[in-house]
């Protein structure tokens, strides 16, 4: 088992250029996360999914958007970068509802110039 | 509105000595208070978690304890060591969500 796998690992992108994240899990869990990591900020939720083909918002959504079109699957795009988007950013997946433990990738560390 | 306050931000400690980490939550509904620990350049990773139906669970050297009536849970770590240095943190989940919401990290530091 690979767990939760992330790529790419590091990514620096100029601003207004578009990009993807993938995230893959081979542990069937229904939901996926994705959160941002700043210093000093903790983790914070961007997007989630609670099963294949949905969505939702987390706390700071906006300049993402995210598709989850298979269950092992979770995508997150930056439509056009921005330099507030440097980040480091964790997918994570668990079982079902928020009383699970989540699992996390090892990070995709992005920084916009 | 959804929060998780994590006290203090940075906390050093003497090898051997223990070391208490406290959190609050906002929402009574909160049922499952896991906490991570993250290694400098690592992965967070799930190291003890604790329901609404119990007030204190141990695992070794770490135990975690709840008080729901001040929405309040503490992580607690016994003879520190060295490997014991990373960032740790809560999280409290939201029943009218599906997501945690996480405290903004402590950084244990153990001096030898």
């Amino acid at each position: 088992n690979a767990g939760v796998t992330q790529t790419p690992k590091f990514r620096v992108l100029k601003t207004g250029q578009s990009m993807t994240l993938l995230c893959a899990q081979d542990m069937n869990h229904e939901y996926m996360y994705w959160y941002r990591q700043d210093p000093g900020m903790g983790l914070r939720l961007i997007h989630y999914s609670v099963g294949e083909g949905t969505t939702a918002k987390g706390e700071v959504p906006d300049g993402y958007n995210v598709s989850r079109l298979k269950k092992q699957n979770f995508l997150l795009g930056l439509e056009s970068a921005a330099p507030s988007q440097t980040s480091v950013y964790f997918c994570a997946s668990s079982w079902g509802y928020s009383n699970q433990p989540q699992h996390f990738g090892d990070g995709t560390r992005l920084s916009i110039l | 509105g959804e929060n998780v306050e994590q006290h203090p931000s940075t906390l050093s400690v003497q090898e051997g000595d223990s070391a208490v980490i406290k959190c609050t939550y906002s929402d009574s509904a909160s049922n499952y208070f896991p906490w991570y620990k993250q290694e400098l350049g690592k992965r967070p990773q799930l190291i003890i978690d604790i329901r609404s139906n119990v007030g204190e669970k141990k695992d070794q050297r770490i135990a975690v304890t709840l008080n729901k009536t001040a929405k309040h849970f503490s992580l607690h770590i016994t003879e520190t060591q060295p490997e014991d240095s990373a960032v740790y943190f809560c999280a409290a989940s939201y029943s009218s969500a599906s997501k945690i919401i996480f405290g903004s990290g402590t950084r244990l530091s153990i001096r030898p």
